[in-house]
C-alpha cells in the first residue's frame, strides 16, 4: 500500500484549495480512506472518511461543513477541499486507509492503517 | 474536542521496558475494543503500531504490545531501542454522538 499526497500549499485567507492523495497497491474502491489533521505542534484529529466504491462519506462533527471530501475511483485518488480557507486551517493534512465500524451513526473509523506522507497547508495573509 | 489522557513524556534506557497509558471513559476505551496506537517520528507521518487493543499489523515488531484494563489502555515497548524514540498517540472509538473518534494528546518517548 502506498499513498502519495500532493505538495505543500501556501494560500491566503478566503482562497479555495483542493489537495489530493493517490493510492497504489490495494483495491481503492473497496476500502475506506480518510483524512487526519495535525496542527503545528499538536496532536491528531480525524476529519472524515470516504468509501470510493459508492462515495459514502462520513465527517467528524468537528469538520462537518468545514471541508468536503471526495474520491475519483477512475484514478484511485481521494481529495479534501476547502471553499474559503482560514488561518486556523494551517496544518499538515494526512490521508490514510481506514477500517470502519458500523453503528447507529453509520460508519465510524476505528483505525487508520497506512498513511500518506502528509501535505503542509499554510494559510497566511 | 475531548481527548484521551496520555502522559506528556516517558523515558527509559536501552533494553528496558516502558508502558504508555491512555485513559478514557466507559463511553470509549472502557466499553469498546477499538483502541489503536500510532508512532510518529519528528516531521514524519504516523504509523499504526497496534489496533483493536492488542493486534499488531504485519511488519510491526513484537516488542510492541497493547492491553486494556477498565478505562485505561496501555502500550508496552519491551527491549527498548534508540529507534523507538518518537511520539506515540492512542485513539479510541467512542459512542459519543458528537465525537465518534478520540485521540490522545500524545506521549514523547525518550530513550536515555
Amino acid at each position: 500500500v502506498q499513498l502519495v499526497q500532493s505538495g505543500a500549499e501556501v494560500k491566503k485567507p478566503g482562497e479555495s484549495l483542493k489537495i489530493s492523495c493517490e493510492a497504489f497497491g490495494y483495491s481503492f474502491v473497496n476500502n475506506w480512506i480518510g483524512w487526519v489533521r495535525q496542527m503545528p505542534g499538536k496532536g491528531l484529529e480525524w476529519m472524515g472518511i470516504i468509501y470510493p466504491g459508492d462515495s459514502d462519506t462520513r465527517y467528524s462533527p468537528s469538520f462537518q461543513g468545514q471541508v468536503s471530501i471526495s474520491a475519483d475511483k477512475s484514478i484511485s485518488t481521494a481529495y479534501v477541499q476547502w471553499s474559503s480557507l482560514k488561518a486556523s486551517d494551517t496544518a499538515i493534512y494526512y490521508c490514510a486507509t481506514a477500517r470502519a465500524h458500523y453503528d447507529e451513526r453509520g460508519y465510524v473509523p476505528v483505525s487508520f492503517d497506512d498513511w500518506g506522507q502528509g501535505t503542509l497547508v499554510t494559510v497566511s495573509s | 474536542q475531548s481527548a484521551l489522557t496520555q502522559p506528556a513524556s516517558v523515558s527509559g534506557s536501552p533494553g528496558q521496558s516502558i508502558t504508555i497509558s491512555c485513559t478514557g471513559t466507559s463511553s470509549d476505551v472502557g466499553d469498546y475494543n477499538y483502541v489503536s496506537w500510532y508512532q510518529q517520528y519528528a516531521d514524519k507521518a504516523p504509523k499504526l503500531m497496534i489496533y483493536d487493543v492488542t493486534q499488531r499489523p504485519s511488519g510491526v515488531s513484537d516488542r510492541f504490545s497493547g492491553s486494556k484494563s477498565g478505562n485505561t489502555a496501555s502500550l508496552t515497548i519491551s527491549g527498548l531501542q534508540a529507534e523507538d524514540e518518537a511520539d506515540y498517540y492512542c485513539s479510541s472509538y467512542t459512542s459519543s454522538s458528537t465525537l465518534h473518534v478520540l485521540f490522545g494528546g500524545g506521549t514523547k518517548l525518550t530513550v536515555l
